[in-house]
């Protein structure tokens, strides 16, 4: 069964605490990425990688980090020092190393740091 | 980063009604898509638009990108119930390595 998994679906931290939310693809695609959701606000892009051991900055980047290890793999890092941390994190993968493809979407992580 | 505007950012309509959302961008875009996401769901891909003036039709819903390539619009004949959600249009350039997601339009459908 192909897809997106991104574990857990609800994550409760305090405050203070570094957190790692996982994002794994069986797609084979090259370009993964990583968006923030407010509610009732649209996605922010947080890091995007189009090949393996590289990775660029978007338009949130500080407070995160993200590592690309493996292909299939993407997670991230929402450090102590993102100051408002709490929300709905969204991973994505297109195929391809451009980014003139379809994003498929894995189902979010609700991140509420306590 | 490059701003992509989407109004309106709330409609609320009869159901068998038509919607209009509407996508603006200061610059000319290279291409654009649309997503959908369902509440409480994740985004899924509906469509991709690159040419000047393209029209593209998928059932009840019609897609438009600009002559200019600064606008795009997602048109649904005859609203459902199943399509409520919110739509976004996506903005890529990887040439100035911007993507970026408008800020939705979420349609209510009553029943």
């Amino acid at each position: 069964d192909g897809g997106i998994t991104q574990s857990p679906k609800y994550l409760f931290r305090k405050e203070g605490q570094n957190v790692t939310l996982s994002c794994e693809q069986n797609l084979n695609h090259d370009a993964m990425y990583w968006y923030r959701q407010d509610p009732g606000q649209g996605l922010r892009l947080i890091y995007y990688s189009q090949i393996v051991n590289d990775f660029q900055k978007g338009d949130i980047a500080e407070g995160y980090s993200v590592s690309r290890e493996k292909k299939e793999s993407f997670p991230l890092t929402v450090t102590s020092a993102q100051k408002n941390p709490t929300a709905f994190y969204l991973c994505a993968s297109s195929p391809g190393r451009n980014s003139y493809n379809e994003q498929f979407f894995g189902p979010g992580t609700r991140l509420t740091v306590l | 980063g490059q701003q992509v505007m989407q109004i309106p950012q709330y409609q609320h309509v009869q159901e068998g009604e038509d919607f209009t959302t509407y996508c603006n961008s200061s610059t000319t875009l290279s291409n654009i898509q649309w997503y959908k996401q369902r509440p409480g769901g994740h985004p899924v891909f509906l469509i991709q638009l690159v040419k000047s003036g393209e029209v593209k039709k998928q059932k009840r819903l019609t897609f438009q990108f600009g002559e200019a390539k600064k606008n795009s619009s997602l048109h649904i004949t005859a609203t459902q119930t199943t399509d409520v959600g919110t739509y976004f249009c996506f903005r890529l350039d990887t040439g100035r390595r911007a993507l970026t997601f408008g800020s939705g339009t979420r349609l209510q459908v009553q029943p």
